[in-house]
């Protein structure tokens, strides 16, 4: 497994500002991903982010709204721009260990647009 | 394409009782399945999974078995404590790829 941890774990934010959200794992991994869970809903990707290359973007997501960086193999950061209302949510990264084929996230970060 | 269709909720059990949440997937090739648990207040945790046909993923008292004949994945717990009170979400990873697919989540609580 990993241990991974994010920060902040929660935030309120103003209409039209930005947060990066940190994402700091124990051990290197290639494979990072970042996920959105928004109120009382599951988990949709957002992106994957490897080491060494752009971050490639799910459907509906773009990079100038959650631009990612991924400096090394066991950091990682999401931003969320110009944040409005509707980016309330919960913002989860999660690593895939070599050969485990299996995600281990972090606790998250609780972020409110007011 | 891959989905995860994932029994509604809310559930509500007395201790002790018996638990299923029902899970199905539809996906191409052989994936992996999952099933993580979100307690409150907390990230998702991975509480078992499996990754090839007839396989018995299982933690804390869970099972879960992978039918591919049903195309299945159903979780089971045969006596629920208060703390298993979490939402449970059921996963699969499609062949080849990382991208996991979540069902919508099963809120269970357990009153004593």
């Amino acid at each position: 497994s990993a241990v991974i941890s994010q920060k902040p774990s929660r935030d309120i934010c103003q209409r039209g500002t930005s947060l990066t959200i940190q994402c700091q794992v124990d051990s290197q991994v290639t494979m990072m991903f970042w996920y959105r869970q928004q109120p009382g809903q599951s988990l949709t990707l957002i992106a994957t982010a490897n080491q060494g290359s752009e971050a490639t973007y799910e459907s509906g997501f773009v990079i100038d709204k959650f631009p990612i960086s991924r400096p090394n193999l066991t950091f990682s950061t999401l931003t969320v721009s110009n944040m409005s209302p509707e980016d309330s949510s919960i913002y989860l990264c999660s690593v895939e260990p070599y050969s485990t084929d299996t995600q281990y996230f972090g606790p998250g970060t609780r972020l409110t647009v007011l | 394409g891959n989905s995860v269709t994932q029994m509604e909720g809310p559930v509500t059990l007395s201790e002790e009782a018996f638990l299923t949440i029902n899970c199905t997937y539809t996906a191409t090739g052989y994936p992996s399945l999952f099933w993580y648990v979100q307690y409150p207040g907390e990230g998702l945790q991975l509480l078992l999974k499996a990754t090839k046909a007839d396989d018995k993923g299982s933690n804390k008292g869970f099972e879960a078995t992978y039918r591919k004949e049903t195309t299945s994945f159903h979780l089971e717990k045969g006596s629920v404590q208060v703390s298993d009170s979490a939402v449970y979400f059921c996963a699969l990873s499609g062949t080849g790829a990382n991208n996991l697919f979540f069902g919508t989540g099963t809120r269970l609580t357990v009153i004593p």
